[in-house]
Order: C-alpha cells, then sequence, then structure tokens
C-alpha cells in the first residue's frame, strides 16, 4: 500500500540553526500537510499546500516556518532559527483532496531535538 | 471548552472484550470525523472516516456518530493484542485543518 514516508526519523540540531525536515506524500496526491505533536500533547495542525501555494496555515506557523514543493516528489518544512520550544515530533500527510472521502494519510514522523 | 475531548484511559482490557473509546466536541461546524491508530514511534494511520450521523462497520471496528449530541465513538469487537496502540479522534471542517483528540491509549492482554 502507497505510504507518506519522513526523512530523517530523528534530527538533534543546535537551537538558533536551519533545519529541514523531508516528506515524500502518497505520489497520486494532491494535497500536503505538517503537524506536529509536543511530547504529551495533541497532534496540532501547522499548515496546508495545495498547487504549489499555502491554503492554510494556523497560528503556530509563524514566520521561523516554510514549506516548499522543490519538485514532483517532495515536500519540505524549514525552520529557520530553531527554538527549544520547536522540539516536537512532525508529521507529513498527504490527501488526494479535501473534503468528503479524502482523508489525510500521515507518515510515521520526524522527532526534532533542540539543544 | 477544549474543541475536542476525548476520554484519557489508559484501557487495559482482556483479549476478546470490546473496546469502547468516545470523543466529544463544541464545534458543530465540524463535518467529518476519523479515528487513527498510532503505534509507539509510529505515525497515525488512518482506521475509520465517516460524515453522517449513524453507524459504520468495517469487519471487527465500528464507528458511531451523533451529531445532534456532538458525540463519536470508537468500538472493537473481538479485541487482540495487535489492537494495543493510542487510539486518536480526528475531525474536519470543510478546511484543511484537521482537530485530534489527546488520544487514548489501549493495551489488550493476552
Amino acid at each position: 500500500e502507497p505510504e507518506v514516508t519522513q526523512t530523517p526519523s530523528h534530527q538533534v540540531t543546535q537551537m538558533g540553526q536551519e533545519v529541514i525536515l523531508r516528506c515524500v506524500p502518497i505520489s497520486n496526491h494532491l494535497y500536503f500537510y505538517w503537524y506536529r505533536q509536543i511530547l504529551g500533547q495533541k497532534v496540532e495542525f501547522l499548515v496546508s499546500f495545495y498547487n504549489n501555494e499555502i491554503s492554510e496555515k494556523s497560528e503556530i506557523f509563524d514566520d521561523q516556518f516554510s514549506v516548499e514543493r522543490p519538485d514532483g516528489s517532495n515536500f519540505t518544512l524549514k525552520i529557520r532559527s530553531t527554538k527549544l520550544e520547536d522540539s516536537a515530533m512532525y508529521f507529513c500527510a498527504s490527501s488526494e483532496a479535501w473534503g468528503i472521502g479524502q482523508p489525510q494519510h500521515f507518515g510515521d514522523g520526524t522527532r526534532l531535538s533542540i539543544l | 471548552q477544549k474543541e475536542v475531548e476525548q476520554d484519557p484511559g489508559p484501557l487495559s482490557v482482556p483479549e476478546g472484550a470490546i473496546v469502547s473509546l468516545n470523543c466529544t466536541y463544541s464545534n458543530s461546524a465540524f463535518q467529518y470525523f476519523m479515528w487513527y491508530r498510532q503505534y509507539s514511534r509510529k505515525g497515525p494511520e488512518l482506521l475509520m472516516y465517516t460524515y453522517s450521523s449513524g453507524n459504520k462497520e468495517d469487519g471487527r471496528f465500528t464507528a458511531q456518530v451523533d451529531k445532534s449530541s456532538k458525540y463519536i465513538s470508537l468500538f472493537i469487537r473481538d479485541s487482540q493484542p495487535s489492537d494495543s496502540a493510542t487510539y486518536l479522534c480526528a475531525m474536519l471542517e470543510q478546511d484543511y485543518k484537521l482537530s485530534f483528540g489527546a488520544g487514548t491509549t489501549v493495551t489488550v492482554r493476552a
């Protein structure tokens, strides 16, 4: 069964450094998402992306964050200057479309640890 | 008031028991309802989704939605040790943003 793949599985970065998390969505999917889960807390929506632009973003997704689809297969989340509170699991998801009958499928996540 | 509240658990049941998981929500704009299963160190895996009130069955799993009471449930029949995981309810308006419950951890004892 097709799946969303994320790399790396674990990223350790010094505070203030830039980090890029990578995702390969399911190949025929058109909508892409990033979520995060701080340890012990709920999964939270960050951003959705369609047709090479952001469709919606949460208040968490501030100017330090950006997303890009640099080619036909990859979808990336960049954090420009990481903070300690950015430590979390980051999940990428994709769907064929949004709305009825088109659920979001998740990757296994990247654990981001900021030192 | 939190938008999506999920029974916190944890739940521990013997193999073969029925597992009952519940979420309530306050946002009447939610239209689509999903249940995800999350194993340790893995991403959420979609189990069930529905957009109407009533029951939806898939094998040993039944999802129930009551929009008038703003209440959804997931039932797992004949539970197996492999069902041991964290179960997340999630909801969607007419947009892209899934709103998740906090999750209920279930252990099925052999």
